[in-house]
């Protein structure tokens, strides 16, 4: 069975730009979430979609986004870019929602903001 | 607050030798899960364990074994003999009720980088 991917694994951007990310789950896996990793901070939830609804949701500003599309695969959205948002952003998914999921998570994608 | 405490940031040993990862969790539930995860160096975290909170059963699994204690809200990660392919950062992890029904917060913990010397 094939993993979680995520695409791009790199990206530059400059302040005040927006970004995407994709998360592809592993087949059959329905619930889709997103942290956010930082050396200062660690890893923080970002928010969790299951069945094309967000079902959680962490305590980011409104200018990070998601949504999930019919087929499971994911895609967040960062508006106006800060440098603060210079991280590692990790998707993982698991076959339902709940407390006791265990996480299958991509490589992520690196973004830095210039 | 920090509900997930992975005291030590660095630990680096010689290869062979037994590490002990500590992990302390704060919650008020009696329902709650808690995970281990290993992200090696390509970034990917790799899920290890996990556990009820009504299961304190200690668990074993090769070199590595876990110790789940409710009095003193511990669940801590022991890798014996442990080898250079260990080096990695290890997260603990918490899952827990949120306070909207039907929703749920996965909290992780700093992570312990460890450092495994040949």
């Amino acid at each position: 069975k094939a993993g979680v991917t995520q695409t791009p694994r790199y990206l530059i951007k400059t302040r005040g730009q927006q970004v995407t990310l994709s998360c592809s789950p592993i087949s059959g896996h329905r619930s889709v979430s997103w942290y956010q990793q930082t050396p200062g901070q660690g890893l923080q939830f970002l928010f969790e979609y299951f069945s094309e609804t967000q079902r959680n949701k962490g305590n980011f500003p409104g200018r990070f986004s998601g949504r999930q599309f019919s087929n499971s695969r994911s895609e967040m959205n960062v508006s106006t870019l800060e440098l603060g948002d210079s991280a590692l952003y990790l998707c993982a998914s698991s076959f339902r929602t709940g407390t006791y999921n265990e996480q299958f998570f991509g490589p992520g994608t690196r973004l830095t903001v210039l | 607050a920090q509900k997930v405490t992975q005291a030590q940031t660095e630990i680096s040993v010689v290869e062979k030798e037994d590490v002990t990862l500590d992990c302390v969790y704060e919650t008020r539930d009696t329902t709650y899960y808690l995970f281990w995860y290993k992200q090696p160096p390509s970034g990917e975290l790799v899920f290890l364990i996990r556990r009820n909170s009504f299961d304190e059963q200690n668990e074993i699994s090769g070199r590595y074994s876990w110790n789940f204690q409710k009095s003193t809200s511990s669940f801590n990660f022991t890798i014996t003999a442990s080898q250079v392919v260990d080096s990695a950062v290890y997260f603990c992890a918490l899952s827990e009720e949120s306070w909207v029904p039907g929703t749920y917060k996965y909290i992780f913990g700093t992570g312990t980088r460890l450092k495994v010397l040949a």
